[in-house]
């Protein structure tokens, strides 16, 4: 079975720019959820999704928004780059309930310069 | 507001010893999880605690919830140099899908 991928694996931008990252869970997986991870602030949650309703989410600016289509892929987005939002960005995905496993995808490595 | 913490945060050990990682949270909650991440690596999920008093083991590793005194711990048995990286505990508060990692804690296993 085919793991969460994550697409771009590395993205480069520049301050005021918006960027766009993608993932596409576990085969049958209908939840997934993303994460910032920095040096300076650890793993951060920024929301979770299931079945493309938001269930709920962390504590980021509304520069960051995300949505889940049918398929249950998910997108991410960021609005007016800052140089804080260079970071790891990781999803992750399970089938539905909070008792589950969550598998990780590789992350997208964002550098904001 | 939920807080997630671990200690300690570094951990040097020499191979064969034992050590234990603690995870205190500061609400309820009866879902505990932990993940190693190794350098430049993602998440791999170790363990989910599900109960008071849950216990599980993998291999040298051993993961224990009270959830009574909201502490969970991560013992090390006969240290390995294959079980350096970081471990993180993770809890999502009282069934909100929101959840909260907690600092880290980067093992090194000495030969």
């Amino acid at each position: 079975k085919a793991g969460v991928t994550q697409t771009p694996r590395y993205l480069i931008k520049t301050r005021g720019q918006q960027v766009t990252l993608s993932c596409s869970p576990i085969s049958g997986h209908r939840s997934v959820s993303w994460y910032q991870q920095t040096p300076g602030q650890g793993l951060q949650f920024l929301f979770e999704y299931f079945s493309e309703t938001q269930r709920n989410k962390g504590n980021f600016p509304g520069r960051f928004s995300g949505r889940q289509f049918s398929n249950s892929r998910s997108e991410m987005n960021v609005s007016t780059l800052e140089l804080g939002d260079s970071a790891l960005y990781l999803c992750a995905s399970k089938v539905a309930g909070r008792s589950e496993t969550q598998y990780f995808g590789p992350g997208t490595r964002l550098l904001v310069l | 507001e939920l807080k997630v913490e671990q200690n300690p945060l570094f951990l040097s050990m020499q191979e064969g010893k034992n050590y234990t990682i603690y995870c205190n949270y500061s609400t309820t909650s009866d879902r505990l999880y932990w993940y190693r991440q190794d350098p430049g690596k993602s998440l791999e999920s170790l363990f989910v605690l599900l109960s008071n008093g849950a216990v599980k083991q993998e291999g040298r590793l051993m993961a224990s919830l009270d959830t009574k005194a909201r502490l969970s711990t991560l013992h090390i048995t006969a240290a390995v140099h294959d079980l350096s990286a970081t471990y993180f505990c993770a809890v999502d508060g009282a069934g909100t899908y929101k959840y909260i990692f907690g600092t880290g804690t980067r093992l090194k296993v000495l030969a």
